[in-house]
């Protein structure tokens, strides 16, 4: 089945900066990978995601960015400002939800 | 607005005992997902069901039971057979899980502790 590593653990950055988180898959079959922001106490929200047939893809300040080939996919947040603080989620699935797997999470912190 | 409502948001479970977390959506999402959720973990698997009146176990079912009685409802249940359940549970549902892909609504969780 499916394996989804993700790195860093914890990342702090100073207001204002990037941020980028990474993760790899393990199935070449895998095509759907989305990212989930959670706050403190919350369900994870669905913040953007990528299909495998598109290479990049943007929503204002944040972007994900996906190597087929290498089997990983990053998040890239500019920018940061101190609500972009929460663990954030990468996941993967070959089409069908019910395969999906996620990654152990990312604490991001956005220091003012 | 829509969206899914997990109930209760905090639960107390006593040792030997079976407890049952209600989630609810009106989104009319035909799949809908338990996840638990462990520190320093990713979320894992417990059940899924595509459709009323059926479903089926994740990585971690042991312990747990669910029905699917009505589309809007997916209730779990937290059986004394599980050995270690305190964590942070998660309802999901999405709308056409074979159809590509499509990224899960969640609800805002039920956080169990056994005592």
């Amino acid at each position: 089945g499916e394996n989804v590593e993700q790195h860093p653990s914890t990342l702090s950055v100073q207001e204002g900066d990037s941020a980028v988180i990474k993760c790899t898959y393990s199935d070449s079959a895998s095509n759907y990978f989305p990212w989930y922001k959670q706050e403190l106490g919350k369900g994870p929200q669905l913040i953007i995601d990528i299909r495998s047939n598109v290479g990049e893809k943007k929503d204002q300040r944040i972007a994900v960015t996906l190597n087929k080939t290498a089997k990983h996919f990053s998040l890239h947040i500019t920018e940061t400002q101190p609500e972009d603080s929460a663990v954030y989620f990468c996941a993967a699935s070959y089409g069908n939800n019910n395969d999906m797997r996620f990654g152990a999470g990312t604490r991001l912190t956005v220091k003012p | 607005d829509g969206g899914i409502t997990q109930s209760p948001k905090y639960l107390f479970r006593k040792e030997g005992q079976n407890v049952t977390l209600s989630c609810e959506q009106n989104l009319n999402h035909d799949a809908m997902y338990w996840y638990r959720q462990d520190p320093g973990q990713g979320l894992r698997l417990i059940y899924y069901s595509q459709i009323v009146n059926d479903f089926q176990k994740g990585d971690i079912a042991e312990g747990y039971s669910v029905s699917r009685e009505k589309k809007e409802s997916f209730p779990l249940t937290v059986t004394s057979a599980q050995k270690n359940p305190t964590a942070f549970y998660l309802c999901a549902s999405t709308l056409r899980p074979n159809d590509g892909g499509y990224g899960y609504t969640f609800g805002s969780g039920t956080r169990l502790t056994v005592v």
